[in-house]
């Protein structure tokens, strides 16, 4: 049984230019939920997705936006990259009416110079 | 403004003797918490919860302690094992007993088991 794919696990870009990361859910998982990680920082929480709509959003700016496709898997994205937006992008995923404990991904490592 | 706290960055403890990890938070609404555990490379993996209507609860070496009242809960790992080596966790969730909705976690704590 897959677990939660992220991909690429790596990516450089330049500020100003757009990225898209994609997530694979756990086999049955229906909810994704997107996170950043900032070097010695805990994960904080992008948004979450459910039913191809965003559920909850954190205070993340405008420029991070998603989407979720009807396998239930999700892309983040994210324009006009800022050095700050250099981070660990961790996408989570879950069985949202069972309230189940999240399964992360990976991550893919985002650099952005 | 950090609702979620793990004051320490690091920890080191022997093989076979207690590890004490410490989180505190501040928002009085969160009603269940979580501890992760990751490894490098790796995402973070679920370990324990506890809901906030108990303030114990227990999973083999691992076992979880919640003090509402100082808002403070700490994991305790005994007896500590090298592959226990990994940065902690410590999460928690507003208005829901689930472990599915928007988490906000602490800085993390490096923990070390040395042989």
């Amino acid at each position: 049984d897959a677990g939660v794919t992220q991909s690429p696990t790596h990516l450089i870009k330049t500020r100003g230019q757009q990225v898209t990361l994609r997530c694979s859910p756990k086999s049955g998982h229906d909810t994704v939920s997107w996170y950043q990680q900032a070097l010695g920082q805990g994960p904080q929480f992008i948004f979450q997705y459910y039913e191809e709509e965003e559920r909850q959003r954190g205070n993340f700016p405008d420029r991070f936006s998603g989407h979720q496709f009807p396998n239930y898997s999700s892309e983040l994205n994210v324009n006009a990259l800022l050095l700050g937006d250099s981070a660990l992008y961790l996408c989570a995923s879950s069985l949202v009416w069972r309230g189940e404990k999240l399964f992360f991904g990976s991550g893919t490592q985002l650099s952005v110079l | 403004d950090q609702q979620v706290k793990q004051n320490s960055p690091s920890l080191s403890v022997q093989e076979g003797r207690i590890s004490i990890l410490n989180c505190d938070y501040t928002n009085s609404m969160f009603d269940y918490f979580l501890w992760y555990k990751k490894y490098p490379a790796e995402g973070p993996t679920f370990l324990i919860s506890i809901s906030s209507i108990k303030d114990k609860n227990e999973d083999g070496r691992f076992t979880v302690f919640l003090n509402k009242s100082a808002k403070h809960l700490s994991l305790h790992i005994v007896p500590s094992q090298p592959g226990d080596s990994a940065v902690y966790f410590c999460a928690a969730i507003r208005g829901t007993q689930g472990g599915s909705e928007k988490l906000v976690f602490g800085k993390g704590t490096k923990l070390t088991v040395n042989p």
